[in-house]
């Protein structure tokens, strides 16, 4: 059965400071990958996907992720992190059914915060 | 930018009573899902919908759950006769197509069961 690792539960950085979060996934075929933000109170924003060629993509707000077949990896990168920035991050795999619906399985999050 | 709608965003409810949440897709989007959130565990997918019909269900949806798409905009998560551990968040999502389109997800409805 596919599943998703993020290893780290809760990461503090400084304003401005470079930041990575990390994803494991374990998915028998070619992954669908994806990364999604929460803040509190809201719904799961997406942040970027990954579905096949460049394995280096760019998403929303500053944030890009590289897919490593080789590591089963796809990081969450973001050079300067800002004070918005602060919410919980969810990387998920998708596992496809038949008549084209798939499902996500997701992490188990990684929450930032971030200091002035 | 178009939304997925959910509603209420909190519900209270007593052990054994019906409820039923609601959700509006983004309007050209075919393919629907909901999750849900446990407090302090992971996001799980509960059911998928297309064409009217369930294409996939989860362990968790079991016969207390049902879907329902009662009109060309709705989509109901209905739980027949709930129990504290369906206290969560649920969430609705949605996609145009199935392959390669991401699912938009809404606000989510906090459920309390009493």
């Amino acid at each position: 059965a596919q599943s998703v690792t993020q290893p780290d539960i809760h990461i503090t950085v400084s304003e401005g400071a470079s930041l990575e979060l990390r994803c494991n996934y374990s998915y028998g075929a070619t992954p669908y990958l994806f990364w999604y933000v929460q803040s509190p109170g809201q719904g799961l924003q997406l942040l970027l996907k990954y579905f096949s060629g460049d394995t280096l993509v760019q998403g929303i707000k500053g944030f890009e992720a590289e897919f490593k077949r080789s590591q089963s990896s796809f990081n969450l990168r973001k050079p300067s992190v800002h004070w918005s920035d602060a919410a919980e991050y969810f990387c998920a795999v998708a596992l496809y059914s038949g008549a084209g619906s798939y499902q996500l399985t997701f992490g188990k999050g990684t929450k930032l915060s971030v200091i002035p | 930018e178009p939304e997925v709608t959910q509603t209420p965003s909190h519900q209270v409810t007593q052990m054994g009573q019906e409820v039923i949440l609601r959700c509006v897709p983004i309007s050209n989007h075919l393919y629907f899902y909901w999750y849900r959130q446990i407090l302090g565990q992971k996001v799980e997918f509960l059911v998928s919908f297309y064409n009217n019909e369930i294409s996939e269900k989860s362990e968790i949806f079991d016969d207390q759950f049902s879907v329902e798409r009662p009109d060309g905009s709705n989509f109901t998560l209905k739980i027949r006769s709930t129990k504290l551990e369906d206290s969560a968040m649920y969430f609705c999502a949605s996609s145009t197509t199935g392959v390669n389109q991401p699912q938009h997800f809404g606000d989510g409805t906090r459920l309390s069961i009493l």
